[in-house]
């Protein structure tokens, strides 16, 4: 059964502090993404990765960096910590080519920051 | 950037009821998903679509990829209490290796007993 997982479902830090979050997928995807979901905006890219050690930026990067270090592992950092960073993170991966586009979803982590 | 709407943000309705939701989009797609997404926990593929025109079903689920190429139908047959959640449609507009999804902002499903 495929399988997302991520570290943490709630997380509770303070402003400016440094935040890991991690993801782990046993599909063995290529593809890994991090997405904000926040009420009425649905699901906004933050980053994601296609291969081991590779990044590209999304539609949101501002105040969050990424690292691919193994295929199975993306994890999400938020260098400093802001108020306006608490929000629903999930974390999904895929396999490439044409016909296999569906992500693959972890529950989410839901982080607040005070 | 691209864009997709959802249609309604939220609706009530009976169990039992049929429901239907539409997605748009500014720009056209060379492939569709529906996800739901239960409370807490993280969305859920529901049907994938890669064909214009093309009518798939899973169980009572029956989604349409626009023949404009532009929007996507999902239809609920006789809704039940399990149905409740936020159905999210994400559109891809290129098959190249490593495009992403954009997302709609999805539709609230509410079923009432």
């Amino acid at each position: 059964d495929v399988k997302v997982t991520q570290s943490s479902r709630y997380l509770v830090k303070r402003t400016g502090e440094k935040v890991f979050l991690e993801c782990v997928q046993d599909m063995d995807h290529e593809n890994m993404f991090w997405y904000r979901q926040d009420p009425g905006l649905g699901l906004r890219l933050i980053y994601f990765s296609y291969d081991v050690k590779m990044k590209e930026k999304g539609d949101i990067p501002e105040g969050y960096s990424v690292s691919r270090e193994k295929k199975e592992r993306f994890s999400l950092i938020l260098e400093s910590a802001s108020t306006n960073q608490t929000s629903m993170y999930l974390c999904a991966s895929s396999d490439v080519g044409l016909v296999s586009n569906e992500q693959f979803f972890g529950p989410g982590t839901r982080l607040t920051v005070l | 950037g691209q864009q997709l709407n959802q249609s309604p943000q939220s609706m009530f309705i009976q169990e039992g009821e049929d429901v239907s939701m539409n997605c748009t989009s500014s720009s056209i797609f060379n492939t569709w998903l529906w996800y739901k997404q239960d409370p807490g926990e993280g969305p859920v593929l529901l049907i994938a679509l890669y064909k214009a025109g093309e009518l798939t079903s899973n169980g009572r689920l029956t989604a349409q990829f626009g023949i404009t190429r532009k929007d996507s139908f999902l239809n609920i047959s006789a809704s039940i209490p399990s149905d409740v959640g936020i159905y999210f449609c994400a559109g891809r507009a290129r098959d190249n290796y490593g495009q992403n999804f954009v997302f709609g902002p999805g539709t609230r499903l509410s079923v009432l007993p």
